[in-house]
């Protein structure tokens, strides 16, 4: 069966380390790869899109890896901040044609940065 | 910026009632979604919609309608609410090839 994970524990960090958090999926063949922000009692926020030929995407202190063969996405957050606590989501889109933004949801990690 | 409106934050419902869920956007996104998300499930599609009056069903769409006579406004209705049905809401929009934006949840329970 298709699957996302995402570590279900939370990652506890000091602050001013760099934060890494992984995505791994099984039986998909993704055209690209997002990563999303949600904090608690609000809805998602976009933070990064990755595709399949890319391997590496930076945004400010954040960047995104992607590895088809090992069926991976890794998120980096350096310098981090207490801000950066948050509950990170990777989502994929699973390459069903015309299924268009019908995008797929890991469970999330939770990283807690500590000051 | 995209904004994505959903009306309520927190309702409560009793067994059996009839429930409307209320998503409005305002940036004339074509597709318009449904998600429901539950602690260790993370976040499940329900139902989408790709345009008016078009509707397609998601991974989980038992218990559940939806409606979308308006491009901006997309509505999850729960027919007869159960227990089962206590969770996170939340309807998301985009436009193709880009990426979703989000409301900020409606947490439904039923009691």
């Amino acid at each position: 069966s298709q699957k996302i994970e995402q570590n279900s524990e939370a990652l506890n960090i000091q602050e001013g380390k760099t934060a890494t958090l992984t995505c791994n999926y099984t039986n998909y063949s993704p055209a690209y790869l997002q990563w999303y922000r949600q904090d608690p009692g609000r809805g998602p926020v976009f933070l990064l899109l990755i595709r399949e030929n890319e391997k590496e995407k930076r945004k400010e202190r954040l960047k995104v890896t992607f590895d088809t063969t090992l069926k991976q996405s890794l998120f980096h957050i350096t310098a981090s901040q207490p801000a950066d606590s948050a509950t990170y989501l990777c989502a994929l889109d699973p390459s069903l044609g015309n299924a268009g933004n019908m995008l797929t949801f890991g469970g999330g990690t939770r990283l807690m940065v500590k000051p | 910026d995209v904004k994505v409106t959903q009306s309520s934050r927190y309702l409560v419902k009793r067994t059996g009632e009839k429930v409307f869920l209320e998503c409005v956007q305002d940036m004339d996104h074509e597709n318009m979604f449904w998600y429901r998300q539950d602690p260790g499930l993370g976040l499940r599609l329900i139902y989408f919609s790709y345009d008016v009056k078009m509707k397609e069903k998601g991974d989980i769409p038992e218990g559940y309608s939806v409606s979308r006579e308006k491009k901006e406004r997309f509505s999850l209705i729960l027919e007869s609410a159960s227990t089962n049905q206590t969770s996170m809401y939340l309807c998301a929009s985009t436009t193709n090839n880009s990426p979703l934006h989000f409301g900020n949840g409606t947490r439904l329970t039923v009691t």
